[in-house]
């Protein structure tokens, strides 16, 4: 069963950073590229970031670009997401989702999603 | 303001069918795959359709999609009050140069 659980959400003052990490199961993680995904409250679905399998490829949604870091460790089957620089509007749910075709924006497994919220 | 544009409600009877829309441009729908994904209340969203119109195997013969030119639309057919979530659109844009989502609509089963 392939399972993605995020961690490291909470409340975070304006300019401040957090860590989101997913810890993945139930697949061979060093074969698939990985995004983040985020909801804000009440709101739609936004693509924020994308890492290919080997790392090599990394892309931002621009309003998180300079701002956040996307990356993973192959060996520890996990995806990682250093935020910095936190604005309100980053305010969402972010979940870590496994890709399927990127350059089609198909992604199939989503964990169940981290809630972060940026407020002072 | 979503490249993709969906209507914000749609709604139905218990066993009726029901269309919801997806609009986008050539930099988008008109040049690339269309996919749809469901969400429950509280719940991560799930794939629905792929590649325009194909369903994934756990996923019931009462949805399905089509797409032509710059549009696509997801149907569903015998509704349920199960079936009663939001619904998203997503596709590549080549002017964004990433992944968009349509702005997502909210089925209600009357």
């Amino acid at each position: 069963e392939v399972l993605l659980v995020e961690s490291g959400g909470g409340l975070v003052q304006p300019g401040g950073s957090l860590r989101l990490a997913c810890a993945t199961s139930g697949f061979t993680f060093s074969s698939y590229g990985m995004n983040w995904v985020r909801q804000a409250p009440g709101k739609g679905l936004e693509w924020v970031s994308y890492i290919s399998y080997g790392s090599d490829t990394l892309h931002y949604t621009d309003s998180v670009k300079g701002r956040f870091t996307i990356s993973r460790d192959n060996a520890k089957d996990s995806l990682f997401l250093q935020m910095n620089s936190l604005r309100a509007e980053d305010t969402a749910v972010y979940y870590c989702v496994r890709d399927v075709n990127y350059y089609e924006g198909l992604f199939d497994y989503w964990g169940q999603g981290v809630l972060v919220t940026v407020s002072s | 303001q979503s490249a993709l544009t969906q209507p914000p409600s749609a709604s139905g009877t218990p066993g009726q069918g029901v269309t919801i829309s997806c609009s986008g441009s050539s930099s988008n729908i008109g040049g690339h795959t269309v996919n749809w994904y469901y969400q429950l209340p509280g719940t991560a969203p799930k794939l629905l359709i792929y590649s325009d119109d194909q369903r994934p195997l756990e996923v019931t013969d009462r949805f399905s999609a089509s797409k032509s030119g710059t549009s696509a639309s997801l149907g569903i057919s015998g509704l349920q009050s199960e079936d009663e979530a939001y619904y998203y659109c997503t596709t590549w844009d080549d002017n964004l140069n990433g992944p968009v989502f349509g702005g997502g609509t909210k089925l209600t089963v009357l």
